[in-house]
């Protein structure tokens, strides 16, 4: 078995505060995502990386910049956080094996708040 | 692109009565269909999934049937319990390496009252 953790578990900001999630994982696994989830739009990809020094950008990438440490770790950050924005961010990992079989695995959350 | 349309929450039952969440999908390959889990204050977990078309997966009493003719992969389960209460995703996972992607339903949220 594994974990994922993420810090902080709650992000309060400022409009146009630049914030950093970070997202740790012990799977070993290859591939890393960055979700974004509100409430009545499910979850939204916004970065992954396939492995270490990989970046892919997902459907809502703007306004956000991941960064890929190293194996386990991958890290998000909002470059201007809007006011009044609200959200939860995911961070889930995976092998990369099975071509779309694979099951992602996902962390507990970090709750954005923008005042 | 690819889609994902399930039954829109939220959805409110009585424990030992049945559930059916509806999901249906468009996509032009040949997808992994999954079911996620997400109980409060808990990212998604997998419940099950189905590689293959015409199989049916199941775990916890709940089980759905990938459907290729009818792009379906309805989630259903004879008796819902309290502990049910969660929201549910039905997912498309398809393509690998750089072009792997999951994509989710908007969840189905379910309340189950004693």
């Amino acid at each position: 078995g594994g974990i994922i953790t993420q810090t902080p578990k709650f992000l309060i900001g400022q409009e146009g505060q630049k914030l950093t999630l970070k997202c740790q994982q012990n799977f070993n696994h290859d591939t890393m995502y960055w979700y974004r989830q509100d409430s009545g739009k499910g979850l939204r990809l916004i970065y992954y990386s396939i492995t270490e020094n990989d970046l892919q950008k997902g459907d809502l990438s703007e306004g956000y910049d991941a960064s890929r440490e190293k194996k386990s770790s991958f890290s998000l950050t909002v470059t201007s956080a809007q006011k009044n924005e609200m959200a939860v961010f995911l961070c889930a990992s995976s092998f990369l094996r099975d071509w779309g079989q694979d099951t992602q695995y996902f962390g507990p959350g970090t709750r954005l708040l923008v005042l | 692109g690819d889609s994902v349309t399930q039954t829109e929450g939220p959805v409110t039952l009585s424990e030992g009565t049945s559930l059916t969440v509806n999901c249906s999908y468009e996509t032009k390959q040949y997808p992994t269909l999954f079911w996620y889990v997400q109980y409060p204050g808990e990212g998604p977990q997998l419940l099950f999934k189905v590689p293959k078309a015409n199989e049916k997966g199941s775990n916890r009493g709940f089980e759905a049937t990938y459907n290729k003719e009818a792009t379906s992969f309805h989630l259903q389960k004879a008796s819902v319990q309290e502990s049910d209460s969660a929201v549910y995703y039905c997912a498309l996972g398809e393509g690998g390496g750089s072009n792997y992607k999951l994509t989710f339903g908007k969840g189905t949220l379910l309340t189950v009252t004693p």
